[in-house]
């Protein structure tokens, strides 16, 4: 079956940097995704991965490694605006459809 | 860069009639587009995936004839749902593949069933 896992909620406070942490394990990987969702609305690109290593666009930054089916999203200099769920969502095969982790509730506190 | 519009924001209905959820291409050809639905504190769930000119592919446990999907052109696809109902009531949201490996997502639909 298909399975991505992050944790539930995180906390963090502002200003430090916080990691989410995203575990797969797909039938195919054709590319990983880290998206940033507040309440009501809806996603926003973060990040995509499809090769190992770090990508890093700011204050985010992403990894994957494909041998551990492991990816993360670290995120610095923590700002009250940060307080999000974080979606992980990996692309199996070329359909092009996602599937899509429960998200992150990350919580920053001043 | 790709925008998608998605209209109506928010919407309330009586339970027994249908509602159609827009959602547009502004800026460029969305050749398939992904409709979710996600209840409160979970995450997406995809519903079907449509292709200009064909039919929609719906998941396992979606009713077709409850939730057509229309994706008559390049810029348009559209969700309706039909003889709604309370359970019905959740947070729709579209989505665009955008090349070459991006999503472009919908700014979401809050439906109320009353």
């Amino acid at each position: 079956g298909q399975n991505i896992d992050q944790p539930t909620e995180m906390t963090a406070t502002e200003g430090a940097i916080v990691q989410i942490n995203c575990t797969y394990q797909t039938s195919g990987f054709n590319g990983l995704f880290w998206y940033q969702q507040h309440a009501g609305e809806a996603p926003t690109f973060l990040s995509y991965n499809v090769l190992d290593g770090l990508e890093e666009k700011g204050r985010f930054s992403s990894f994957l490694s494909r041998s551990k089916g492991y990816s993360y999203l670290l995120l610095k200099e923590l700002q009250m605006k940060d307080s999000a769920s974080y979606l992980c969502a990996v692309r199996k095969d070329s359909n092009y459809q996602l599937i899509w982790g429960a998200g992150t509730k990350l919580i920053i506190k001043p | 860069g790709a925008v998608v519009s998605q209209h109506p924001s928010r919407v309330i209905c009586k339970s027994g009639t249908s509602v159609k959820i827009e959602c547009r291409s502004l800026d460029f050809q969305a050749t398939t587009m992904f409709w979710y639905r996600q209840f409160p504190k979970q995450s997406l769930m995809l519903m079907a995936t449509s292709n200009e000119g064909s039919k929609a592919t719906y998941e396992q446990g979606v009713e077709k004839d409850k939730f057509l999907i229309n994706h008559a052109s390049l810029t348009l696809s559209t969700l309706t749902v039909t003889s709604a109902h309370p359970e019905d009531s959740s947070f729709y949201i579209c989505s665009a593949r955008t090349h070459p490996y991006g999503y472009t997502f919908g700014s979401g639909t809050r439906l109320t069933v009353v």
